[in-house]
């Protein structure tokens, strides 16, 4: 079975803040895939990023970046310099490699950004 | 850029009453799913379907939910007899890809906000 945790339901932060949202899975499957979501208030899911297990290098997107460490079953997500669109729930979620694309999601971040 | 698209954006029904929720996927995309989203809580996957027909299916889609293609085009969710816990956020997706060559993204529509009083 699949299982993704965010411990951090909440976090809170003032602009120009850095924030990092924890990540940790579990899966059995040597082939998998890695997400992360962003849900505005608005309600709809926005993809952010995905990852292959077999690919541990670091990704930078603009303010943002994603640490995968195999090792630790973590695929952390932080956000430089926050701003206040940023505020959203995000949300990581897992797939199998083999057919189906099921995604198991974790039970999300609330990330609040105060100006 | 194509996206998935959903109607209603917001339904409000009685319990015991019968509700579709519409999708319309990408049009080149081959697996479908639906997904939901109680307020407050996590995503929860509900059904996925390919050529036709359930390749996948939670716990929670018991006999009271089933989905349909009826025309090609459009991709359908029916609640039958609704209950109060049906209240959610009902999200459809569509994927491109899937197989041992990879796992795509799943492309998800702004969600159908079902209201059951």
């Amino acid at each position: 079975a699949q299982k993704v945790t965010q411990a951090q339901t909440e976090i809170s932060v003032v602009e120009k803040e850095d924030v990092t949202l924890d990540c940790v899975y579990e899966t059995r499957d040597t082939t998998y895939y890695l997400f992360w979501y962003k849900q505005p208030p608005s309600g709809e899911l926005v993809f952010l990023i995905r990852r292959n297990s077999f690919d541990e290098q670091n990704e930078i997107s603009g303010r943002y970046s994603w640490n995968f460490q195999k090792s630790t079953s973590s695929f952390n997500f932080t956000i430089t310099a926050s701003q206040v669109v940023d505020s959203a729930v995000y949300f990581c979620a897992l797939s199998r490699g083999a057919a189906g694309n099921k995604l198991t999601f974790g039970g999300g971040t609330r990330v609040l950004v105060k100006p | 850029e194509p996206e998935v698209t959903q109607t209603p954006s917001h339904q409000v029904t009685q319990m015991g009453q019968e509700v579709i929720l519409r999708c319309v996927p990408i049009s080149n995309h081959l697996y479908f799913y639906w997904y939901r989203q109680i307020l407050g809580q996590k995503v929860e996957f509900l059904v996925s379907f390919y050529n036709n027909e359930i390749s996948e299916k939670s716990e929670i889609f018991d006999d009271q939910f089933s989905v349909e293609r009826p025309d090609g085009s459009n991709f359908t969710l029916k609640i039958r007899s609704t209950k109060l816990e049906d209240s959610a956020m009902y999200f459809c997706a569509s994927s491109p890809t899937s197989g041992r060559a990879g796992s795509g993204e799943l492309f998800f529509g702004e969600g159908s906000r079902l209201t059951v009083l």
